[in-house]
């Protein structure tokens, strides 16, 4: 268990629909990373918040955003959902926003969020 | 893109078996990470290499860097049935924000008992 929690696990749903993802870090850690997992284009991350401030972004559509919370607690919006958007999506967190001489830089994932858009 | 290969795309062996599998990477490196994928499941953190490190071990892991060749290895020695799953590469891009990780396709490895 790696202490990063995902909500919900299974979601079903319909093109041009709506859905939020959500995930609560590890205890004490600050950065939330957001990546998507998919059959074409294999994991790519999406966006990082650190201690509520947006750090980074990746290849995140206009169509998702993300926001992360005073309690630390990060979700993930996906609107007008396509086909295209069925996926696994991860969460992960870090106590840092990257590697330094007191942490190792890894990520700590959750179990992720598998979308289904028919 | 900036995303690293991985090969074998899969491997299959007997338990006890060695299972080695290699990745490459693009451009500079802050350092690599291995993480493992159950099916279905989600990643977990293997070993981290850094730049200026070539060798690291844990447990039954083997790590290797050559940033010469852009190229990575991890061996898994002696396998077992409960190896089996996705290995996947990532790296973080020097420059880059650390933190975001641009992994490889991964390995399919399956380890038969």
């Amino acid at each position: 268990d790696s202490g990063v929690t995902q909500t919900p696990k299974h979601l079903i749903t319909a093109t041009g629909q709506r859905v939020t993802l959500r995930c609560s870090p590890r205890s004490g850690d600050l950065s939330v990373y957001w990546y998507q997992q998919s059959l074409d284009q294999g994991l790519q991350f999406l966006i990082q918040y650190y201690n509520g401030e947006e750090r980074a972004k990746g290849n995140i559509l206009e169509r998702f955003s993300a926001q992360q919370f005073p309690d630390l607690h990060s979700e993930l919006n996906l609107s007008s959902l396509e086909l295209g958007d069925s996926a696994l999506y991860f969460c992960a967190s870090s106590v840092e926003a990257g590697v330094t001489s007191s942490n190792t830089g890894e990520l700590f994932f959750g179990e992720g969020s598998r979308l289904t858009v028919l | 893109s900036q995303q690293g290969e991985e090969d074998p795309q899969a491997l299959s062996i007997q338990e006890g078996e060695n299972a080695t599998m290699n990745c490459s990477y693009k451009t500079s490196i802050n350092n690599l990470q291995w993480y493992r994928q159950n099916s279905g499941r989600g990643l977990v953190h293997l070993i981290l290499i850094r730049s200026n490190e070539r060798e690291k071990h844990s447990g039954r892991l083997r790590v290797t860097l050559d940033t010469s060749k852009k190229s990575s290895s991890l061996l898994i020695t002696a396998s077992r049935a409960a190896d089996t799953a996705s290995y996947f590469c990532a790296t973080v891009y020097r420059g880059s924000t650390l933190g975001r990780l641009y992994f490889g396709r991964g390995t399919q490895l399956t380890v038969w008992p």
